[in-house]
């Protein structure tokens, strides 16, 4: 397995268009999470799947965003109307549900540029 | 809410030790992270531990956990220059799916 795998790694996109980023978890990973990064601080948590449903949503996140994980394997992130504040890092993890330490396993991100 | 703070920045010079602290308001947070992310990179999850322990160490890395206080701290022995990196706390409740994350501690190791 090569870990978790975000693509792209580089998004520039122009107000208001719409953008859709991948993940691609650790295969056997039953859960999976999307994370935003701006610079200078931590991650802020957006949303988390276990298999194919959606158990939490941040109340942070706007209706502008949606992320879905049809089959319960990867997962994509969806930004409509993309405004400049949407610009940041948007990290994927997975993790085992009962695994040791439930702790994460990050995927490198997709660095999105609003102009 | 869940609030994890961390001091910004630990500057240290290469074969000291580094400590880099933490604190949480979550009590109860069942699990404790140190994460470390390099420039550029995703997050590496270094090492946990769970609350009903105080002490772990796993290698050059020694956690030790304060309950009471709600205080997590990481030990770095033999700092490296591969060392410098921004390390970032996290807990996580019992019947939580998701981690909460600090802003992270700049490690600078100095030759």
């Amino acid at each position: 397995d090569t870990g978790v795998s975000q693509n792209p790694r580089h998004k520039i996109t122009k107000r208001g268009q719409n953008v859709t980023f991948r993940c691609d978890p650790i295969s056997e990973h039953n859960r999976l999470y999307w994370y935003r990064q701006t610079l200078g601080q931590g991650p802020e948590f957006l949303t988390y799947f276990q298999n194919e449903a959606q158990l939490e949503k941040s109340r942070l996140l706007s209706d502008r965003f949606s992320a879905e994980r049809p089959k319960g394997s990867f997962s994509t992130l969806e930004i409509q109307r993309t405004e400049q504040g949407d610009s940041a890092m948007y990290l994927c993890a997975s993790s085992l549900v009962d695994g040791p330490g439930h702790g994460y396993t990050f995927g490198s991100g997709t660095r999105l540029t609003v102009v | 809410g869940e609030d994890v703070e961390q001091s910004l920045f630990l500057s240290v010079r290469e074969g000291d030790s580094s400590v880099i602290n933490c604190t949480y308001t979550d009590s109860s947070s069942t699990y404790l992270y140190w994460y470390k992310q390099e420039p550029g990179a995703g997050l590496q999850l270094l090492t946990y531990i769970f609350s009903n322990m105080d002490m772990k160490q796993d290698q050059r890395l020694t956690v030790l956990l304060n309950k009471k206080d709600k205080h997590l701290s990481l030990r770095i022995a033999d700092t490296q220059t591969g060392d410098s990196a921004i390390y970032f706390c996290a807990e996580r409740g019992t019947n939580a799916g998701k981690s909460t994350f600090g802003d992270g501690t700049t490690l600078t190791v100095k030759p």
